[in-house]
């Protein structure tokens, strides 16, 4: 269908360790958007993919999109207290619905100090 | 987003009271959307809107209604609401014109005792 799965649903790690966190389909993807949501705040746009093989940084940051467009994943190397919430993927859904996003279940990051 | 405003911000209502959530935004966007969060299951689409006379059902809209007043504002109305509505609330917003980034408003929290 038109889902996305996200791996791993919660991710600890001490500061200053690495995380990633994957986003699958089994279906090919147009694009997809990374979001973050701060605890207590609300989901804010990262960045978007389009590109088969695609790897985009933000600073620690780095996205990539699959060759074949059916996997994404985020990277933070070196991890911060301020990296602390939850990551969500989001495909955008093809056909007569077109930019009807479908999001993960996202990944929660905690990050102890 | 600050551009996007969410009424109220939290909200204690009794079973098969109905209530109204209100969002308006600031941005000159075309689409609206409504959401609803639970712990774990990430954000699941109820309503959305292309445009002021375009409504469309989203993933789980049984028990909830929307209006697109104007082109600025959407509300959600929970005709008769139960406990497992539940939930935090998210309007969000997106332009034809931006790659459909999605910008959302700060969250309604509701509870339905």
């Amino acid at each position: 269908g038109q889902q996305v799965m996200q791996i791993p649903q919660y991710q600890h790690v001490q500061e200053g360790e690495d995380f990633t966190t994957y986003c699958n389909s089994s279906t090919t993807l147009s694009n997809i958007q990374w979001y973050k949501q701060r605890p207590g705040g609300h989901p804010v746009f990262l960045i978007q993919l389009v590109k088969s093989g695609e790897v985009k940084k933000q600073k620690r940051l780095t996205f990539q999109f699959g060759e074949a467009k059916k996997n994404s994943s985020l990277h933070i190397t070196a991890t911060q207290t301020t990296d602390v919430g939850t990551y969500f993927c989001a495909r955008q859904n093809s056909g007569g619905s077109n930019y009807k996003l479908t999001f993960g279940k996202g990944t929660l990051l905690t990050v102890n100090p | 987003d600050a551009d996007v405003t969410q009424t109220p911000r939290n909200r204690i209502t009794k079973t098969g009271k109905r209530i109204m959530l209100e969002c308006s935004q600031t941005k000159g966007h075309d689409r609206m959307y409504w959401y609803r969060q639970d712990p774990g299951l990430g954000l699941q689409l109820i309503y959305y809107s292309f445009d002021v006379k375009d409504i469309n059902k989203g993933e789980i809209s049984d028990g909830y209604s929307v209006s697109r007043q104007a082109q600025a504002k959407f509300s959600l109305s929970l005709e008769s609401a139960i406990p497992n509505q539940t939930a935090l609330y998210f309007c969000a917003t997106s332009d034809t014109r931006g790659s459909d980034i999605q910008y959302f408003g700060a969250g309604t929290r509701l509870s339905v005792l």
